[in-house]
């Protein structure tokens, strides 16, 4: 069965702490994954995506690394600010373009504090 | 920030009462789609559109329907609104010309509340 299990479920740091979320998957066949940020009240936005070949993608101090030989992925957050309390959600597709299917993560519930 | 909007964002209705939520685009994405999430549960697909004149039902049992009759609207109708459709239903669009980054741009998302 494809499955996305993301850990932790939920997590608190301070500011200016750094982080790491992450992503298992049994996808197969691969063909990307994405993370995405939700903030309450609003829909996803995308922060990385990765092919297969793809082991790291940075997006700011957002940087995703990618092992698709064991299926893990994970999310650093760099330098936490309070806008960073948010969803994060990882989401994999099983083949590009039109015939993709998307399967998506519960999400890690981040908490900045001051 | 994406192009996508979705009205109304929130929503509080009787039972059996019929609504329609509405979703656009301006990016002139060939593909749309409906999710619904509840609190800390993961988005599930319930419809989805290839393009004009095409939907296809999603991997979650829905009573709603949707139309596709131009490329920037997708509304969603439930003909008789019950409690148990109490969730928040975000709308997306994608560019398949894309190939592998393609990337869904959510619009913000409609909060139900069926009494």
């Amino acid at each position: 069965k494809n499955q996305v299990e993301q850990s932790p479920q939920s997590l608190i740091i301070l500011e200016g702490k750094n982080c790491t979320l992450q992503c298992n998957y049994t996808v197969s066949p691969f063909s990307n994954l994405r993370w995405y940020k939700q903030d309450t009240g609003r829909g996803p936005v995308s922060l990385t995506i990765m092919t297969f070949s793809e082991n790291t993608k940075s997006n700011g101090r957002y940087t995703a690394t990618l092992d698709a030989d064991t299926k893990q992925s994970s999310l650093h957050i760099t330098a936490s600010q309070l806008s960073d309390s948010a969803s994060y959600i990882c989401v994999v597709s099983d083949r590009g373009s039109t015939l993709g299917r998307l399967y998506f993560g519960r999400g890690t519930q981040l908490t900045v504090w001051p | 920030e994406a192009d996508i909007y979705q009205t109304p964002r929130y929503l509080v209705i009787g039972t059996g009462k019929k609504i329609t939520l509405e979703c656009s685009q301006t990016m002139g994405h060939d593909k749309m789609y409906w999710y619904q999430q509840d609190p800390g549960m993961e988005l599930h697909l319930i419809h989805y559109s290839y393009g004009v004149n095409s939907t296809e039902k999603g991997d979650l049992s829905s009573e709603s329907t949707v139309s596709r009759i131009r490329t920037e609207h997708f509304p969603l109708t439930l003909e008789s609104a019950r409690p148990s459709h109490t969730s928040q239903y975000l709308c997306a669009s994608s560019d398949p010309g894309q190939g592998d980054q393609e990337t869904q741009y959510f619009g913000p998302g409609t909060r139900l509340l069926v009494l």
